[in-house]
């Protein structure tokens, strides 16, 4: 079985500071990993996402992420926090198994400090 | 192109009323799923459908059906609701060949 562990429940950052989100996955066969932006009170917007190409993805709004096979991980960075970018934030996977299913993390919400 | 649209947004049930949740995409997507989105829990997959006339069993099917008579359309009934289904119900889709689902803005019901 697929699922995702997502650390940290709240994050706040300060203006201007790295953000870290964490996300760590468990899967028998090799996964699609994704990140999803949710803002309050609107449905969840892709972020990027991994599908076996490069380990390092980038997305929208300045935002990346690495998968790392070896530490099961693939958490979402991003240099320098914008107001903008508070707002909850999911990591999900599936898998060629059972591509028609998603397991999503339980979420991480982000608060921006001015 | 509207993409993803969910009716209603908001409703109100007593518990033991059924309802009918519709959502609609203009993708010409094959897969369809419904989930739900309670605090602390994330999403999770109620049931989902692959195709027109398709449908399977997500991660929390009980109480509620589904139903896929036309491929832009999936609508999720509740047929005897539970203070335990109030939620945020969440429709997405997504094409065959691509990973990325895509959401609608979600439907708060609140079951007293």
């Amino acid at each position: 079985a697929q699922s995702v562990t997502q650390l940290g429940s709240h994050v706040s950052v300060s203006e201007g500071a790295l953000v870290l989100l964490r996300c760590n996955y468990s899967s028998s066969v090799p996964p699609y990993l994704f990140w999803y932006v949710q803002y309050p009170n609107q449905g969840l917007q892709l972020l990027l996402k991994y599908t076996s190409a490069a380990t390092l993805v980038k997305g929208i709004n300045g935002f990346e992420a690495e998968f790392k096979k070896s530490e099961t991980s693939f958490h979402l960075t991003k240099p320098s926090a914008h107001m903008s970018d508070a707002a909850e934030y999911f990591c999900a996977v599936t898998d060629l198994n059972t591509g028609n299913q998603f397991y999503f993390g339980t979420g991480t919400s982000l608060t921006v400090i001015p | 192109n509207a993409g993803v649209t969910q009716t209603p947004k908001f409703r109100v049930l007593k518990t033991g009323q059924s309802m009918t949740l519709l959502c609609a995409q203009d993708m010409n997507h094959e897969y369809m799923y419904w989930y739900r989105q309670d605090p602390g829990m994330g999403l999770r997959l109620i049931h989902y459908s692959v195709g027109e006339g398709t449908t399977a069993k997500g991660e929390v099917p009980d109480g509620y059906n589904v139903s896929r008579l036309k491929k832009q359309n999936f609508l999720l009934g509740l047929e005897s609701a539970a203070p335990s289904q109030t939620s945020v119900y969440f429709c997405a889709s997504r094409l065959l060949a691509e990973e990325t689902q895509y959401f609608g803005p979600g439907t708060r019901l609140l079951v007293l």
